[in-house]
């Protein structure tokens, strides 16, 4: 059984451009959960998914966005990149709400 | 705001030692504590504790929950080069979907 994919594996953009990352779930899960992973900080909620619907976020401005598609699939948006958003941005995925996460390998964002 | 504390930062040990990590926790309306192994990028689930589950066991690694006094630990018995990773300790309270993380504890295993 494939387990949360993701990408790009890397990618590199500078200040003020827009970043896209995507990513598919574990098949039968239903949410995705979105984490920033800074270098020297710990996992940090950004976004959770389930249903289609944006369920709760985490403590970051509102260029950071996001859906979640009809197949499950989610895509997180990062609008006028600061430097601070360099990071390595995780995707999980879980069969209810409640259940133990799953995470992919992780999309590389670096921000000149 | 919930809040999630792991100790030690680091920890370095010999194979077939034996290694205590703690995880001490203030959360609203505790639901879950997690355990998760880094290696590399992607985090991997070890363990689920509830209030309905307080002590998990899987090979050489074991983990109980002390709701009382607000702590988990995980033991790993007879260490092995491969256990080297860094821990996660997570908890999820009031704010569904959205688990708080501990820094972390880096373990690492020489030969």
């Amino acid at each position: 059984e494939a387990g949360v994919t993701q990408s790009p594996t890397h990618l590199i953009k500078t200040r003020g451009q827009q970043a896209t990352l995507r990513c598919s779930p574990i098949s039968g899960h239903t949410s995705v959960y979105w984490y920033q992973q800074a270098l020297g900080l710990g996992l940090q909620f950004l976004l959770w998914y389930d249903e289609g619907e944006e369920r709760n976020r985490g403590n970051f401005p509102p260029r950071f966005s996001g859906r979640q598609f009809p197949n499950y699939s989610s895509e997180l948006n990062v609008n006028a990149l600061e430097l601070e958003d360099s990071a390595l941005y995780l995707c999980a995925s879980s069969f209810y709400s409640r259940g133990e996460l799953f995470f992919g390998e992780g999309s590389r964002l670096t921000v000149l | 705001e919930d809040k999630v504390v792991q100790s030690p930062l680091s920890l370095v040990v010999h194979e077939g030692d034996t290694v205590t990590l703690n995880c001490s926790y203030e959360v609203t309306n505790f639901r879950s504590l997690l355990w998760y192994k880094q290696e590399k990028k992607a985090p991997t689930f070890l363990f689920m504790l509830t209030s309905s589950g307080i002590e998990k066991k899987s090979g050489r690694l074991s983990s109980i929950l002390d709701k009382k006094e607000l702590f988990s630990i995980l033991n790993i018995t007879a260490t092995q080069t491969g256990d080297s990773a860094v821990y996660l300790c997570a908890v999820g309270g009031t704010s569904y979907g959205k688990l708080t993380f501990g820094q972390g504890t880096i373990l690492t295993v020489h030969p």
